[in-house]
């Protein structure tokens, strides 16, 4: 299965600030997705990144808040824009392997003060 | 509204028994029924999948579908300590979009 480098593995930020969270994959995917994880809380999907177009997005999420590129199929970036502590949660990037399941990045612990 | 429910927990187990964790879904169209194991500060690992009817052996491990009932469980024989974790029951349909349940608890008592 794929394996997938995500950073930062952790940040604390100030609110009304951005924060740009990476995904490299170390082979080409067509299925790259976003999720965020509330403390205590199952995963919740933001939305599915699509190489070459623009994301499509959950309900109750929006680009001007959670802009997702796509430039190619190994990578992609997460900002989590004008933060609140509301924005405080672990980020996650996932891949769709081919009969095989979904692999997940690392996590990007954030915290918003 | 797809939704996955799971116990949640927690569910307490001695060393050695076999732990059962629960799992339904409400989108008959659903195909792909996957088990992560969650450990506190960490990502999700895919431990089992399943695609079709019956029982699916992995090791220890036992996943179990029903699509009629609309149920899929995951059996832990000769559960260890290293066992304990969260443990998330994820659906996905043909749009390839994974929907969680939001997980159940496992301690293994040693």
């Amino acid at each position: 299965s794929a394996v997938i480098s995500q950073k930062p593995s952790r940040d604390i930020c100030q609110r009304g600030t951005s924060l740009t969270i990476q995904c490299q994959v170390d082979s080409q995917v067509t299925m790259m997705f976003w999720y965020r994880q509330q403390p205590g809380q199952s995963l919740t999907l933001i939305a599915t990144a699509n190489q070459g177009s623009e994301a499509t997005y959950e309900s109750g999420f929006v680009i001007d808040k959670f802009p997702i590129s796509r430039p190619n199929l190994t990578f992609s970036t997460l900002t989590v824009s004008n933060m609140s502590p509301e924005d405080s949660s672990i980020y996650l990037c996932s891949v769709a392997n081919e009969g095989y399941g979904y692999t997940f990045g690392s996590g990007t612990r954030l915290t918003v003060v | 509204q797809k939704e996955v429910e799971q116990n949640s927990g927690p569910l307490s187990v001695p060393e050695g028994a076999i732990a059962s964790l629960n799992c339904t879904y409400s989108d008959r169209g659903s195909q792909s029924f996957f088990w992560y194991r969650q450990y506190s500060g960490k990502s999700p690992e895919l431990i089992m999948s399943i695609y079709s009817n019956g029982d699916k052996e992995d090791g220890r491990f036992t996943a179990q579908l029903n699509k009629a009932s609309q149920y899929v469980s995951l059996l832990i024989r000769d559960s260890q300590p290293s066992d304990s974790a969260t443990y998330l029951c994820a659906v996905s349909s043909s749009n390839y979009k994974l929907t969680f349940g939001k997980g159940t608890l496992l301690t293994v008592n040693p």
